[in-house]
């Protein structure tokens, strides 16, 4: 089976760093990716890592281990629009890139 | 900036009946996918689609599902006998290609319920 999992909630204050764990178990591997969704909107992509190490993008920052199954997605200087659900998935297929979702981590940022 | 666009925003159906949700993907992407979002819970895989034919589908994906690409830029995905359980967010997504250039855009989605 597929087993992806992440934190179910956090809170952090605007200003701060977060970081949201990741860890996988999967058949395949093909890519762990970020993706930001705020309520009742669709997935918005944030990163892809496929190599270990560290991605960064601008405030956002996504850290990956194949060996050890984990990725992290890095969140600097909070804003309160920052505010969403942190969905990491992973990448099984090479030749259909279908992504499995964890169940998404919710953020919230208070001022 | 180009996205994925799907229609209907809202459908409310009677359990039995036919849906037909729409997409259209970005114009110069080869990859289609269904993924659903049942309230509360995670987002999951149903299809993929490339080439005019399915790639991959889940287990969810029964003979009650199908989709098809009646031209160039139309992405549908149709329910035949629609039960209370497929009552879910459903997102249409794109993607250019696999590997490196494999980001997925998804679409606005579509909220189907099913009464």
């Amino acid at each position: 089976g597929q087993n992806i999992d992440q934190p179910t909630e956090m809170t952090a204050t605007e200003g701060a760093i977060v970081q949201i764990n990741c860890t996988y178990q999967t058949s395949g591997f093909n890519g762990l990716f970020w993706y930001q969704q705020h309520a009742g909107e669709a997935p918005t992509f944030l990163s892809y890592n496929v190599l270990d190490g560290l991605e960064e993008k601008g405030r956002f920052s996504s850290f990956l281990s194949r060996s050890k199954g984990y990725s992290y997605l890095l969140l600097k200087e909070l804003q309160m629009k920052d505010s969403a659900s942190y969905l990491c998935a992973v990448g099984l297929s090479y030749n259909t890139d279908k992504l499995i979702f964890g169940t998404g981590t919710r953020l919230q940022v208070f001022p | 900036e180009p996205e994925v666009t799907q229609t209907p925003s809202h459908q409310v159906t009677q359990m039995g009946q036919e849906v037909i949700l729409r997409c259209v993907p970005i114009s110069n992407h080869l990859y289609f996918y269904w993924y659903r979002q049942i309230l509360g819970q995670k987002v999951e895989f149903l299809v993929s689609f490339y080439n005019n034919e399915i790639s991959e589908k889940s287990e969810i994906f029964d003979d009650q599902f199908s989709v098809e690409r009646p031209d160039g830029s139309n992405f549908t995905l149709k329910i035949r006998s629609t039960k209370l359980e497929d009552s879910a967010m459903y997102f249409c997504a794109s993607s250019e290609g696999v590997g490196l250039t494999n980001e997925a855009f998804f679409g606005q989605g579509t909220r189907l319920t099913v009464v």
